[in-house]
C-alpha cells in the first residue's frame, strides 16, 4: 500500500503570496489531518477533515484553510504569507476511529 | 484539553546502553497514547501505541513503553540502543479521532 504523499516537498515563497499544499492519504483512509512543525512551537495541529468536512480545528488564524475532496485527497492553503509561516507542514491520514496517524514526509515551506 | 510534557529535550547515550525517554500527559478524559520517531527531513513514524489492555506495550525496533495511569506517564524504553536510533522522539495523546497533541520532542543522540 502506498503511504501518505505530500507535494511539493520543498517550496520557497515571498511574503504576501499564497501557497497551496497537497496531500494524498493512504488508500481507504478518510481522515486527513494537517500539522505545522517549527523549531520554536513544535508540532501544532492545524485542522482535520473527514469525508470532506472539517471535523477538528486548531488555533490558527483564518489565513490557514483547507479542504478535502471526494477521493479523500486534501489541500491546505495559506494566504498572505508571513515569515513566521516558514515551517515543515505535515499531513497525516487515519482510518476511521481513533488510531495512530500515518504521516507523509512533509512539505518544507520557506517564506522569504 | 490535553497536554503532553516530555521531560528531557536532549538525551545523549552511548551505544549499547539502555535509554528511557520520559513523557507525562494531562487530560480530563481518557486518551490513547503514542510514541513517534522522526528522522531528519522526514515525517513521523509510529513506534508504538497504547489503546487499552496491557500497560506494557512493545513496538518496533526493540522499543517498549509502559502506561502508568496513576502517574499519568508513558515512558519509552530500549534496553540497548544503536547508532541508528539517533533521532527525535515525540510522545502524543489523542482523545478524538484525527487530532493528536504532541510533546515538544526529545532528541536522542547515540554516541559510539
Amino acid at each position: 500500500k502506498a503511504g501518505v504523499t505530500q507535494t511539493p516537498r520543498y517550496l520557497i515563497k515571498t511574503r504576501g503570496q499564497q501557497v497551496t499544499l497537497s496531500c494524498s492519504p493512504i488508500s481507504g483512509h478518510r481522515s486527513v489531518s494537517w500539522y505545522q512543525q517549527t523549531p520554536g512551537q513544535g508540532l501544532q495541529f492545524l485542522f482535520e477533515y473527514f469525508s470532506e468536512t472539517q471535523r477538528n480545528k486548531g488555533n490558527f488564524p483564518g489565513r490557514f484553510s483547507g479542504r478535502q475532496f471526494s477521493n479523500s485527497r486534501s489541500e491546505m492553503n495559506v494566504s498572505t504569507l508571513e515569515l513566521g509561516d516558514s515551517a515543515l507542514y505535515l499531513c497525516a491520514s487515519s482510518p476511521q476511529g481513533v488510531t495512530e496517524a500515518f504521516f507523509g514526509q512533509g512539505t518544507r515551506l520557506t517564506v522569504v | 484539553a490535553q497536554s503532553v510534557t516530555q521531560l528531557d529535550s536532549q538525551v545523549p547515550v552511548f551505544e549499547e546502553a539502555p535509554v528511557e525517554l520520559r513523557c507525562n500527559y494531562s487530560s480530563s478524559v481518557s486518551v490513547y497514547l503514542f510514541w513517534y520517531v522522526q528522522y531528519p527531513n522526514q515525517g513521523l513514524q509510529l513506534l508504538l501505541k497504547y489503546l487499552s489492555g496491557s500497560t506494557l506495550v512493545k513496538g518496533i525496533n526493540g522499543f517498549e513503553a509502559e502506561f502508568n495511569k496513576s502517574q499519568t506517564s508513558f515512558h519509552l524504553r530500549k534496553p540497548s540502543v544503536h547508532i541508528s536510533d539517533t533521532a527525535e522522539y515525540f510522545c502524543a495523546v489523542s482523545a478524538s479521532a484525527g487530532k493528536s497533541t504532541f510533546g515538544d520532542g526529545t532528541t536522542l543522540t547515540v554516541k559510539p
